[in-house]
């Protein structure tokens, strides 16, 4: 399968604690975007790289949240000390990197819920 | 505010008839405007995206910039159309790159 694979798709946890979720882009792909979605909402942006460099992060990103790209390739998202309003759906996204009138290809994204 | 606003949350039709999903956005400069899909159970992806000018399916979108709007349209709605639409924006502002989606519309199609 060569499209964006997001890793697990399910997770349930309780508050207060961590989680992490990885995606893996598309080889080629020098960019990587998550976003965030909750019910009856679109895809909400939260942070993109430019291959390792992470070029931009939303407001949404509180300091519970980060997000690393070594060496360029797969991504990790990490959830500190998890709250009720993190439960949504967590969705990775890559691009050629060209720029801004770029095709993002979508993982299946990986869904939190916080008991 | 730099927003998409996509005014319908459902839209139903009949097989056959013609389709129309709205989107206006608010940017302060020049973006790009994409139309994403998702059909059930299935990722989201790109339909089609103004810069390429395509028609994907039989929908076609039209960048009318005195309107701010990029309005998904298609003449004939076949039931394989029924899906959960997308209207979505990137573009600049002074260097920091904005990706914007809209709420999403609901199209189905009925027999």
């Amino acid at each position: 399968d060569t499209g964006v694979s997001q890793n697990p798709r399910h997770k349930i946890t309780k508050r207060g604690q961590n989680v992490t979720f990885r995606c893996d882009p598309i080889s080629e792909h020098n960019r990587l975007y998550w976003y965030r979605q909750t019910l009856g909402q679109g895809p909400e942006f939260l942070t993109y790289f430019q291959n390792e460099a992470q070029l931009e992060k939303s407001r949404l990103l509180s300091d519970r949240f980060s997000a690393e790209r070594p060496k360029g390739s797969f991504s990790t998202l990490e959830i500190q000390r998890t709250e009720q309003g993190d439960s949504a759906m967590y969705l990775c996204a890559s691009s050629l990197g060209g720029g801004y009138e770029d095709i993002q290809y979508f993982g299946a994204g990986t869904r939190l819920s916080v008991l | 505010a730099q927003r998409v606003t996509q005014p319908e949350k459902l839209l139903s039709v009949f097989k056959g008839a013609p389709v129309e999903l709205k989107c206006n956005y608010s940017y302060s400069g020049s973006p790009e405007l994409f139309w994403y899909v998702q059909y059930s159970r299935q990722r989201l992806q790109l339909l089609l995206r103004h810069i390429s000018r395509e028609s994907i399916k039989g929908f076609t979108a039209d960048l009318n910039k005195g309107e701010t709007s990029f309005h998904l349209k298609k003449p004939f709605a076949q039931e394989e159309d029924s899906a959960m639409y997308y209207c979505a924006l990137s573009g600049t502002t002074s260097g920091t790159y904005k990706y914007i989606f809209g709420t999403g519309t609901r199209l189905k199609v009925l027999a």
